[in-house]
């Protein structure tokens, strides 16, 4: 167990529709990262916060944004979901903003149908 | 960014010893060199990192060659939960994103 929790495990959805994944770091971590994996693309990084500011992008569509709450957990939100969203999508955090390993969630898997 | 390359798969028996090597001949100065794991149906989990010297830790060995071009990572004794896709990653701290290339698919024999 990593100590990051994320919800949903699941998540089935339609095109179009919009859905919200939540995560929660380690005690004490800072800095979340959202990551993506999908059968064709691997494991990519999105986005980066540290203590409630974004920090670094990465292969993040415009219709997908996130945030940091002050009491460090974080949302991700996919907006007119496409069948090709369907992917696990990990969390992980770390205690800094960088220079320290990364622990991640046991991620949530969406489906577009 | 500096690219690894690794072996698509490897093969080991159980209780002996694996070496995961790793290419990345551009690797810069500043460039740690991470190790992470995926068992199946998980999130990745750190294993190991270095920077010049070898590493030793719970779960493995690190070993950097003195060019620092190339990196192997030692389990010394594979265990069947070391079944798992291992990647090599390079990072130069500027950032703590992490980029997964492909990675090393160790399947462990009973």
């Amino acid at each position: 167990d990593s100590g990051v929790t994320q919800t949903p495990k699941h998540l089935i959805t339609a095109t179009g529709q919009r859905v919200t994944l939540r995560c929660s770091p380690r005690s004490g971590d800072l800095s979340v990262y959202w990551y993506q994996q999908s059968l064709d693309q691997g494991l990519q990084f999105l986005i980066q916060y540290y203590n409630g500011e974004e920090r670094a992008k990465g292969n993040i569509l415009e219709r997908f944004s996130a945030q940091q709450f002050p009491d460090l957990h974080s949302e991700l939100n996919l907006s007119s979901l496409e069948l090709g969203d369907s992917a696990l999508y990990f969390c992980a955090s770390s205690a800094e903003l960088w220079g320290s390993e990364q622990f991640f969630g046991p991620g949530t898997r969406l489906t577009v149908l | 960014d500096a690219k690894t390359t690794q072996p698509n798969s490897m093969e080991s028996n159980e209780e002996e010893p694996v070496h995961l090597p790793c290419n990345h001949s551009t690797i810069s100065g500043t460039d740690y060199i991470h190790w992470y794991r995926q068992l199946p149906s998980q999130g990745p989990e750190y294993v190991i990192h270095g920077l010049t010297s070898n590493v030793n830790n719970r779960m493995a060995s690190l070993a950097i060659a003195e060019d620092r071009k190339s990196s192997t990572l030692i389990l010394h004794r594979a265990t069947l939960r070391d079944a798992a896709v291992y990647y090599c990653i390079l990072n130069n701290n500027a950032g703590n994103m992490l980029t997964f290339g492909g990675g090393t698919r160790l399947m462990v024999k009973p």
